[in-house]
């Protein structure tokens, strides 16, 4: 299936540096979401975003919508340790702030974090 | 945010029997779900879309018949896997929709 192209596809920083990663596809989605996955667990959702050009922030953790609604990208500010683990982007195609469509999802960032 | 359940989060098996998996959302009703499967460090991927109170749709390449999916309630959808083989080990996860789609913890399956 189709899948979104998300890079890096790993990253080893020191505790305390900032983090950017990003999604980018050749067709368009309405809503971008972020997800965390921790080994063995489901992915947790961590940002959504429903709007071209949309930034929004959670804690350290700020993502946009690319304004062509073909790419988006999420920034780590400040990472921790428990920053460590497998992120991923995903697409989906739905009508206003419902969600109802398939996702796509990128290939994963894996994070590594140094004390 | 919402929660998604599933049960068990891991079983094994002998060759060729059948496993059952539950997903439910458990604050809120969910008339989608969806099952993906994800195996070792790669990405996740749909295998198919549950629908309740009608049949599911499928991924191309899935096996409808191999892959049984039900979704008989608002807050229950099953996938059982028949004719367990070895290469259907995998990590199996759902998920359902309240305006953002949220996944279930997974389910680890091992088949001897």
């Amino acid at each position: 299936g189709q899948q979104l192209n998300q890079s890096p596809q790993s990253m080893f920083i020191q505790e305390g540096e900032d983090v950017s990663m990003n999604c980018t596809s050749s067709s368009i989605f309405n809503t971008w979401l972020w997800y965390k996955q921790d080994p063995g667990e489901g992915p947790v959702l961590l940002i959504a975003l429903y709007k071209a050009g949309e930034l929004t922030s959670n804690g350290r953790l700020t993502a946009q919508f690319g304004i062509t609604r073909k790419d988006s990208f999420l920034n780590i500010s400040a990472s921790i340790p428990s920053d460590v683990g497998i992120y991923f982007c995903a697409g989906q195609l739905n009508a206003g702030g419902t969600s109802y469509g398939k996702l796509t999802f990128g290939q994963g960032t894996i994070l590594t974090v140094h004390p | 945010g919402a929660v998604v359940s599933q049960h068990p989060s891991r079983v094994i098996c002998k060759s060729g029997t059948s496993v059952k998996i539950e997903c439910r959302s458990l604050d809120f009703q969910a008339t989608t779900m969806f099952w993906y499967r994800q195996f070792p460090k790669q990405s996740l991927m749909l295998m198919a879309t549950s629908n309740e109170g009608s049949k599911a749709t499928y991924e191309q390449g899935v096996e409808k018949d191999k892959f049984l999916i039900n979704h008989a309630s608002l807050t229950l959808s099953t996938l059982t896997v028949t004719s367990a083989h070895p290469e259907d080990s995998s990590f199996y996860i759902c998920s359902a929709n309240r305006v953002s789609q949220y996944f279930g913890p997974g389910t680890r399956l091992t088949v001897l």
